[in-house]
Parts: C-alpha cells; sequence; structure tokens
C-alpha cells in the first residue's frame, strides 16, 4: 500500500522565492496534518484538516505560510515569500477517524527538506 | 495545557544492553500515548501506542512501554540493544478526536558496539 507521498523531498531555493509543499495522503483517510521540525523547536504541528476542511492553523508560524486542501487527495503548503528561518523539514501526515474512535495512529510521509538561502 | 517531556536528548547504550528513554505527560484528559522512531533522512514510523486496555503495551523491533497513570509516565524499553537501533525516538500525546499530535523533543539514541 503507498503511504504519504510528499514532493519535492529536497529543496533549495533563494529568500523571497514562493515555496510549494506537495501531500498525498493515505487512500481514505481523513485527517491531514502538516509538521514541522527543526533542531531548536523540534516537531511542530502547523495545521490539520479533516474531511478538506481547517480544523486548526493556531500553528502556522505567519502569513506567509498557508495550506490547502482542495480534495481528499491533495494538499499542499505555500510559503510565500520565504525567509532562510523558514528551512526545516517539513512532513505531512494522514490518518482514518472513525467516530467514536480515539487515539488512531497518524502515518507520516518522509519529509520535504526546505532549505532557504 | 498537555505537553511531553522526554528526559535525555541523548542516550547511548552498548549493544546487547537494556534501553530505556523515559516520557512524562501533563494532561487534564485520559491520554492516548505513541512512540515513533526517525531514522536518518527519514519520515516517522510507529513504534507502539496506547490508547485502552493493557498497560504494558508490544510493539515492533522488540519494543514495548508501560502507560503507569499514577507517574504518568509511558517508558519506552528494549531488554537488548542492536545497532540497527540507533535512532531518534519520539513519544508522543493525543486527547483524542480529530487533532493531531503533541510530540516530545526527541531522544536520540546512541548504541556503542
Amino acid at each position: 500500500d503507498a503511504g504519504v507521498i510528499q514532493s519535492p523531498r529536497h529543496e533549495v531555493t533563494e529568500m523571497g522565492q514562493e515555496v510549494t509543499l506537495r501531500c498525498k495522503p493515505i487512500s481514505g483517510h481523513n485527517s491531514l496534518f502538516w509538521y514541522r521540525q527543526t533542531m531548536m523547536r523540534g516537531l511542530e504541528l502547523l495545521i490539520y484538516f479533516n474531511n478538506n476542511v481547517p480544523i486548526d492553523d493556531s500553528g502556522m508560524p505567519e502569513d506567509r505560510f498557508s495550506a490547502k486542501m482542495p480534495n481528499a487527495s491533495f494538499s499542499t503548503l505555500k510559503i510565500q515569500p520565504s525567509e532562510p528561518r523558514d528551512s526545516a523539514v517539513y512532513f505531512c501526515a494522514s490518518s482514518l477517524l472513525l467516530m467514536g474512535t480515539r487515539g488512531n495512529t497518524i502515518y507520516f510521509g518522509e519529509g520535504s527538506w526546505l532549505t532557504v538561502v | 495545557a498537555q505537553s511531553v517531556t522526554q528526559l535525555g536528548s541523548h542516550v547511548s547504550v552498548s549493544e546487547g544492553a537494556l534501553v530505556l528513554l523515559r516520557c512524562n505527560y501533563s494532561s487534564s484528559v485520559p491520554p492516548y500515548l505513541f512512540w515513533y522512531v526517525q531514522y536518518p533522512n527519514q519520515g516517522l514510523q510507529l513504534l507502539l501506542k496506547y490508547t485502552t486496555g493493557a498497560t504494558l503495551v508490544k510493539g515492533i523491533n522488540g519494543f514495548e512501554a508501560e502507560f503507569k497513570k499514577s507517574e504518568t509516565s509511558f517508558h519506552l524499553t528494549k531488554p537488548s540493544a542492536h545497532m540497527s537501533d540507533a535512532a531518534e525516538y519520539f513519544c508522543a500525546y493525543s486527547g483524542g478526536g480529530a487533532d493531531g499530535l503533541t510530540f516530545g523533543k526527541g531522544t536520540h539514541l546512541i548504541i556503542q558496539p
């Protein structure tokens, strides 16, 4: 079975450029998460969607960051304009949330390694 | 607010020795607790999780963890370390529902030959 698929795996861009990270969740999953991992701050939840609807974006660092989920099989995280402090690994993850269940496993993609110079 | 604390950013053990990675949580609701492993340049992989029922949870690769409510702990253990266990280990908490996981800072496990 295909897992969570992210692209690109690696991106190097110049400060001020727009960056778009893409994610395809596991088929049938109804929840999608974007995390950011840095040495200083560890793993941070940026935003999560349930049934394609953004539920909580309180982790999005600032207005330069935006995320969309136009359908159940695709999501994007966009940074515009990018800054060197945005350099991090960005993980997309998905989960199947069923009514009445709790503690659902979240499955992670391989990550997108972003370097802004 | 819920939080997860992992004691020790780095743990070093000899091959064949016991592995013990510590995790404590703070929560006002019954927690759901997870351990994930991250190998270099890879994503996170679930090792095991506790939701309800038996407090001793067995996972992949010979790891297990015990949920102790009185101690608010969920420590990860493995009786005998293998070189392939060298990785970053993350403890995570969920309050249930559709929200995401709250992760600890991670513990880097080093295996000495």
